[in-house]
């Protein structure tokens, strides 16, 4: 397995431009989530999806949007890039029942707005 | 999301010594996760606890849930250099709603050889 895969591992970005970050798992999970990763912080959750076609908005989720039309794939909206929006962004992935929830987190974007 | 206070900040440290950090919060938890995270990559689970009272080993790491479900701590026994890196305490609330998690700034740990 794969584990959680993310794409592009690097981007720079104008002010006002509009990206994609794409995410993807091979372990069937049913629970994705996006964070993002200031420096010298923890990470906060922007985004979150308890199974295809279900998201929802977690601590942070302004200027993001998400689709999970897929069990495999959560991508993150960035619609109109701004300088605030520079972090590193982790996909995570988990199955939860109710008694367990383990996220494994993939490698990170790390996205500079200029 | 909910404050998490992780301490210390950061260890300096000579191989072979003892490591502990701890995590505490206003609020309960149900579950208490100990991450590490090395330069450039994501945060990997050492270890998960889901009882309060529970302890826990992985190896030479050791970690608590706290019996007031608000703190956690991380013993790390015999440390090496490949122990360097940022540990992340995160509390986790499990509901129907979902369950994220919420971390701690983390504490970076040095080992000199």
């Amino acid at each position: 397995n794969a584990g959680v895969t993310q794409t592009p591992k690097f981007r720079i970005l104008k002010i006002g431009q509009s990206m994609t970050l794409q995410c993807a798992q091979d372990m069937n999970h049913n629970y994705m989530y996006w964070y993002r990763q200031d420096p010298g912080m923890g990470l906060k959750l922007i985004y979150y999806s308890v199974g295809a076609g279900i998201t929802d908005k977690g601590e942070v989720p302004n200027g993001y949007n998400v689709s999970r039309s897929t069990t495999e794939d959560f991508p993150l909206r960035l619609e109109l890039a701004a300088p605030s929006q520079t972090s590193v962004y982790f996909c995570a992935s988990s199955y939860s029942n109710l008694a367990v929830d383990t996220q494994y987190f993939g490698p990170g974007t790390r996205l500079t707005v200029l | 999301g909910q404050q998490l206070n992780q301490s210390p900040q950061s260890m300096f440290i000579q191989e072979g010594e003892d490591v502990s950090m701890n995590c505490t919060s206003s609020s309960i938890f149900n579950t208490w996760l100990w991450y590490k995270q090395e330069p450039g990559e994501g945060p990997v689970l050492l270890i998960a606890l889901y009882k309060a009272g529970e302890l826990t080993s992985n190896g030479r790491l050791t970690a608590q849930f706290g019996i007031t479900r608000k703190d956690s701590f991380l013993n790390i026994s015999a440390s090496i250099p490949s122990d360097v890196g940022i540990y992340f305490c995160a509390g986790q609330l499990r509901s129907n709603s979902g369950y994220a998690l919420n971390f701690g700034k983390g504490t970076s740990l040095l080992v000199t050889p």
